[in-house]
């Protein structure tokens, strides 16, 4: 078993849609959640930083952490045509900053 | 936010030359950067993690002695691929990490070997 595993899509959807984005992992020492947004061609851009569990929202986005069912979610409301990328959950226990694992990344297409 | 630059974002070359591509952090200083190697449609692979003023630490099967890392300041981090082949060709993207913020990424260095 994959220690973070991501459905790679690719995920297509209409313009104004929500977006569910999903990982799950297996090492319950993980205390820090990431999403990053990766354009194509482009380095990933940190969207959301979440400490153990609970939900953070910033504007459009919703980062979900469920440490009992080692599941995290990404939610995008009203998703536009500029967030079409690959989204990477990426995550860590909290003394390994240098030991981040990633998710393979889900595509997202949002049509308009 | 954090800045993280790269140079160059494209490069070709031929087989058996070498490359160097820079990353820095613009705006805070960073002790340690990593490097990391992505092939299309897959994620990113971590090659090696770079702490200013000491040797580079690297993941198992990358070739130290192939890809030389360099981090002489707390903003600058260089990776040199020697004797390039065309296997060697992929998208390299550097991070660096922001106590507290975790990774900031370069926008890339795509590595074409001919």
């Amino acid at each position: 078993q994959k220690e973070v595993e991501q459905d790679p899509g690719p995920l297509s959807v209409p313009e104004g849609a929500i977006v569910s984005l999903n990982c799950t992992y297996s090492n319950s020492a993980f205390q820090y959640f990431m999403w990053y947004r990766q354009y194509s061609r482009k380095g990933p851009e940190l969207l959301m930083y979440t400490y153990s569990s609970g939900n953070k929202e910033d504007g459009r986005f919703t980062a979900q952490v469920d440490k009992s069912s080692k599941y995290i979610s990404l939610f995008i409301r009203d998703s536009q045509p500029s967030d079409s990328a690959t989204y990477l959950c990426a995550m860590r226990t909290k003394t390994s900053y240098d030991k981040v694992i990633f998710g393979p990344g889900t595509s997202l297409s949002v049509i308009p | 936010g954090a800045v993280v630059s790269q140079h160059p974002s494209w490069v070709i070359c031929k087989s058996g030359t070498s490359v160097k591509i820079e990353c820095r952090s613009l705006d805070f200083q960073a002790t340690t950067m990593f490097w990391y190697r992505q092939f299309p449609k897959q994620s990113l692979m971590l090659m090696a993690t770079s702490n200013e003023g000491s040797k580079a630490t690297y993941e198992q099967g990358v070739e130290k002695d192939k890809f030389l890392i360099n981090h002489a300041s707390l903003t600058l981090s260089t990776l040199t691929v020697t004797s390039a082949h065309p296997e060697d060709s992929s998208f390299y993207i550097c991070s660096a990490y922001r106590a507290g913020i975790e990774q900031f990424f370069g926008p890339g260095t795509r590595l074409t070997v001919l």
